[in-house]
Protein backbone atom coordinates (compact mmCIF):
# COMPACT_ATOMS: atom_id res chain seq x y z
CA UNK A 1 0.00 0.00 0.00
CA UNK A 2 1.07 3.86 -0.42
CA UNK A 3 3.14 4.93 2.62
CA UNK A 4 2.55 8.36 3.34
CA UNK A 5 4.47 9.99 6.31
CA UNK A 6 3.25 12.61 8.40
CA UNK A 7 5.41 13.93 11.56
CA UNK A 8 3.22 12.58 14.92
CA UNK A 9 3.09 15.93 16.44
CA UNK A 10 2.75 19.81 15.96
CA UNK A 11 2.37 22.66 18.82
CA UNK A 12 1.28 25.97 18.19
CA UNK A 13 0.15 29.44 20.20
CA UNK A 14 -3.05 30.51 19.46
CA UNK A 15 -3.44 32.77 16.21
CA UNK A 16 -0.06 31.63 14.84
CA UNK A 17 0.53 29.62 11.79
CA UNK A 18 0.04 25.96 11.58
CA UNK A 19 1.64 23.81 8.90
CA UNK A 20 1.53 19.87 9.30
CA UNK A 21 3.42 18.15 5.97
CA UNK A 22 2.67 14.84 4.60
CA UNK A 23 5.54 13.13 2.49
CA UNK A 24 5.23 10.35 -0.27
CA UNK A 25 6.79 8.95 -3.13
CA UNK A 26 5.62 11.41 -5.90
CA UNK A 27 2.90 12.50 -3.81
CA UNK A 28 2.63 15.71 -6.08
CA UNK A 29 1.75 13.85 -8.98
CA UNK A 30 -1.28 12.81 -7.47
CA UNK A 31 -4.19 14.70 -5.37
CA UNK A 32 -4.06 14.80 -1.36
CA UNK A 33 -6.32 15.56 0.77
CA UNK A 34 -6.70 16.40 4.51
CA UNK A 35 -9.06 15.00 7.59
CA UNK A 36 -9.37 16.65 10.56
CA UNK A 37 -10.47 14.04 13.89
CA UNK A 38 -11.12 15.35 17.08
CA UNK A 39 -11.53 12.78 20.12
CA UNK A 40 -14.39 10.35 20.35
CA UNK A 41 -15.60 11.68 16.41
CA UNK A 42 -15.11 10.62 12.52
CA UNK A 43 -12.73 12.01 10.48
CA UNK A 44 -14.07 15.63 8.54
CA UNK A 45 -12.80 16.58 5.05
CA UNK A 46 -10.99 19.59 5.45
CA UNK A 47 -9.36 19.84 2.34
CA UNK A 48 -9.60 18.08 -1.00
CA UNK A 49 -7.62 17.99 -4.58
CA UNK A 50 -4.65 19.46 -2.61
CA UNK A 51 -5.83 22.83 -1.82
CA UNK A 52 -9.85 22.86 -2.05
CA UNK A 53 -11.72 23.79 0.96
CA UNK A 54 -15.82 21.69 1.38
CA UNK A 55 -17.97 23.83 2.33
CA UNK A 56 -18.20 25.24 5.69
CA UNK A 57 -14.62 24.59 6.24
CA UNK A 58 -13.00 27.61 7.52
CA UNK A 59 -10.71 30.01 4.95
CA UNK A 60 -7.94 29.62 7.45
CA UNK A 61 -7.20 25.99 6.40
CA UNK A 62 -5.37 25.39 3.55
CA UNK A 63 -3.34 23.30 1.41
CA UNK A 64 -0.28 22.78 -1.06
CA UNK A 65 1.48 19.15 -2.61
CA UNK A 66 4.24 19.72 -4.92
CA UNK A 67 6.87 17.09 -5.28
CA UNK A 68 6.98 14.37 -2.61
CA UNK A 69 5.21 16.67 0.39
CA UNK A 70 1.56 17.73 1.06
CA UNK A 71 1.16 20.40 3.39
CA UNK A 72 -1.66 21.09 5.40
CA UNK A 73 -1.70 25.20 6.34
CA UNK A 74 -4.14 26.40 9.20
CA UNK A 75 -3.52 30.46 9.24
CA UNK A 76 -4.68 31.71 12.75
CA UNK A 77 -4.82 28.83 14.83
CA UNK A 78 -7.67 28.61 16.95
CA UNK A 79 -8.46 26.23 19.90
CA UNK A 80 -11.00 24.56 18.43
CA UNK A 81 -8.49 23.21 15.87
CA UNK A 82 -6.93 21.16 17.90
CA UNK A 83 -7.09 17.85 16.62
CA UNK A 84 -5.28 14.51 14.76
CA UNK A 85 -5.38 15.31 11.35
CA UNK A 86 -4.26 13.01 8.63
CA UNK A 87 -3.23 13.04 4.97
CA UNK A 88 -4.57 10.46 1.73
CA UNK A 89 -3.39 9.88 -1.63
CA UNK A 90 -4.83 7.31 -3.64
CA UNK A 91 -2.03 4.94 -5.45
CA UNK A 92 -3.33 1.70 -7.38
CA UNK A 93 -6.87 1.95 -6.82
CA UNK A 94 -6.05 1.79 -3.32
CA UNK A 95 -6.29 4.65 -0.57
CA UNK A 96 -3.50 4.89 1.64
CA UNK A 97 -3.48 7.43 5.05
CA UNK A 98 -0.67 9.23 6.52
CA UNK A 99 -0.05 7.96 10.27
CA UNK A 100 -1.64 11.23 11.83
CA UNK A 101 -0.24 14.23 13.53
CA UNK A 102 -1.34 15.31 16.68
CA UNK A 103 -2.06 19.41 16.15
CA UNK A 104 -1.39 20.93 20.29
CA UNK A 105 -2.95 24.62 20.47
CA UNK A 106 -0.99 25.81 23.54
CA UNK B 1 -28.91 14.99 4.75
CA UNK B 2 -26.55 12.55 4.44
CA UNK B 3 -26.40 10.26 6.75
CA UNK B 4 -24.02 6.77 7.21
CA UNK B 5 -25.23 4.44 10.06
CA UNK B 6 -23.04 1.48 10.52
CA UNK B 7 -24.46 -0.96 12.73
CA UNK B 8 -23.02 -4.86 14.03
CA UNK B 9 -20.11 -4.31 15.79
CA UNK B 10 -19.59 -5.89 18.93
CA UNK B 11 -17.37 -8.38 20.85
CA UNK B 12 -16.00 -11.38 18.82
CA UNK B 13 -14.00 -14.51 19.74
CA UNK B 14 -10.64 -14.86 18.22
CA UNK B 15 -11.32 -16.84 14.81
CA UNK B 16 -15.24 -15.64 14.28
CA UNK B 17 -17.38 -13.98 12.33
CA UNK B 18 -19.17 -10.75 12.25
CA UNK B 19 -21.55 -8.88 9.88
CA UNK B 20 -21.15 -5.26 9.77
CA UNK B 21 -23.61 -2.95 7.97
CA UNK B 22 -23.80 0.20 7.23
CA UNK B 23 -27.09 2.27 6.20
CA UNK B 24 -27.13 4.63 4.19
CA UNK B 25 -29.63 7.94 3.14
CA UNK B 26 -29.70 11.43 1.88
CA UNK B 27 -27.92 10.63 -1.28
CA UNK B 28 -28.00 8.43 -4.25
CA UNK B 29 -26.33 5.46 -2.79
CA UNK B 30 -25.95 4.05 -6.08
CA UNK B 31 -23.88 6.63 -7.80
CA UNK B 32 -20.94 6.40 -4.92
CA UNK B 33 -17.92 4.10 -4.04
CA UNK B 34 -17.77 2.88 -0.78
CA UNK B 35 -15.18 2.26 1.62
CA UNK B 36 -14.77 1.01 5.08
CA UNK B 37 -11.88 2.12 6.87
CA UNK B 38 -10.80 1.40 10.50
CA UNK B 39 -9.14 2.94 13.48
CA UNK B 40 -7.87 0.68 16.37
CA UNK B 41 -7.56 2.19 19.93
CA UNK B 42 -5.40 4.87 19.90
CA UNK B 43 -3.97 4.38 16.43
CA UNK B 44 -4.49 6.27 13.12
CA UNK B 45 -6.91 5.28 10.35
CA UNK B 46 -6.77 2.15 8.16
CA UNK B 47 -8.34 1.60 4.68
CA UNK B 48 -10.00 -1.81 4.64
CA UNK B 49 -12.08 -2.26 1.53
CA UNK B 50 -13.91 -0.35 -1.61
CA UNK B 51 -16.59 -1.66 -3.67
CA UNK B 52 -17.48 0.85 -6.40
CA UNK B 53 -21.18 2.35 -7.13
CA UNK B 54 -22.15 -0.78 -9.64
CA UNK B 55 -19.85 -4.00 -7.54
CA UNK B 56 -17.63 -4.31 -10.86
CA UNK B 57 -14.94 -3.33 -8.91
CA UNK B 58 -13.40 -4.61 -5.58
CA UNK B 59 -10.51 -3.81 -3.57
CA UNK B 60 -9.26 -5.02 -0.22
CA UNK B 61 -6.02 -4.24 2.20
CA UNK B 62 -3.39 -7.11 2.13
CA UNK B 63 -4.30 -7.59 6.46
CA UNK B 64 -7.84 -8.49 5.29
CA UNK B 65 -7.74 -10.00 2.18
CA UNK B 66 -9.05 -13.63 2.23
CA UNK B 67 -11.03 -13.11 5.51
CA UNK B 68 -13.21 -10.17 4.52
CA UNK B 69 -15.64 -9.41 1.97
CA UNK B 70 -17.03 -6.25 1.08
CA UNK B 71 -20.46 -5.97 -0.60
CA UNK B 72 -23.18 -3.27 -1.60
CA UNK B 73 -27.08 -3.55 -1.88
CA UNK B 74 -28.19 -0.56 -3.68
CA UNK B 75 -31.85 -1.39 -3.63
CA UNK B 76 -31.33 -1.31 -0.24
CA UNK B 77 -29.11 1.65 0.37
CA UNK B 78 -26.94 -0.71 2.02
CA UNK B 79 -23.19 -1.06 2.51
CA UNK B 80 -21.96 -4.64 4.37
CA UNK B 81 -18.25 -6.24 5.55
CA UNK B 82 -18.65 -9.79 6.17
CA UNK B 83 -15.37 -10.77 8.48
CA UNK B 84 -14.65 -14.17 9.40
CA UNK B 85 -11.66 -15.68 11.19
CA UNK B 86 -11.23 -12.36 13.16
CA UNK B 87 -8.15 -11.74 14.96
CA UNK B 88 -6.94 -9.41 17.94
CA UNK B 89 -5.28 -6.97 15.36
CA UNK B 90 -8.68 -6.41 13.82
CA UNK B 91 -9.99 -4.80 16.90
CA UNK B 92 -11.06 -1.41 15.73
CA UNK B 93 -13.78 1.17 15.48
CA UNK B 94 -14.81 0.36 11.73
CA UNK B 95 -16.34 3.54 9.37
CA UNK B 96 -17.88 3.57 6.53
CA UNK B 97 -17.61 6.78 4.57
CA UNK B 98 -18.32 7.36 0.64
CA UNK B 99 -16.44 8.71 -2.49
CA UNK B 100 -17.47 9.62 -6.16
CA UNK B 101 -14.05 7.27 -7.44
CA UNK B 102 -11.24 7.65 -9.19
CA UNK B 103 -8.94 9.58 -6.97
CA UNK B 104 -11.90 11.37 -5.06
CA UNK B 105 -11.98 11.76 -1.45
CA UNK B 106 -14.42 10.42 0.97
CA UNK B 107 -16.35 13.37 2.10
CA UNK B 108 -18.82 11.76 4.02
CA UNK B 109 -18.03 9.07 7.38
CA UNK B 110 -20.36 7.04 9.64
CA UNK B 111 -20.28 7.49 13.40
CA UNK B 112 -18.62 4.16 13.19
CA UNK B 113 -18.99 0.95 15.05
CA UNK B 114 -16.85 -0.62 17.80
CA UNK B 115 -15.31 -4.16 17.18
CA UNK B 116 -13.65 -6.06 19.57
CA UNK B 117 -11.98 -9.44 19.16
CA UNK B 118 -11.26 -11.03 22.18
CA UNK B 119 -11.49 -14.29 24.70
Amino acid sequence: SYELTQPPSVSVSPGQTASITCSGDKLGDKYACWYQQKPGQSPVLVIYEDSKRPSGIPERFSGSNSGNTATLTISGTQAMDEADYYCQAWDSSTPGFGGGTKLTVL
Amino acid sequence: EVQLVESGGGLVKPGGSLRLSCAASGFTFSSYRMNWVRQAPGKGLEWVSSISSTSSYIYYADSVKGRFTISRDNAKNSLYLQMNSLRAEDTAVYYCARDLGGTSWFDHWGQGTLVTVSS
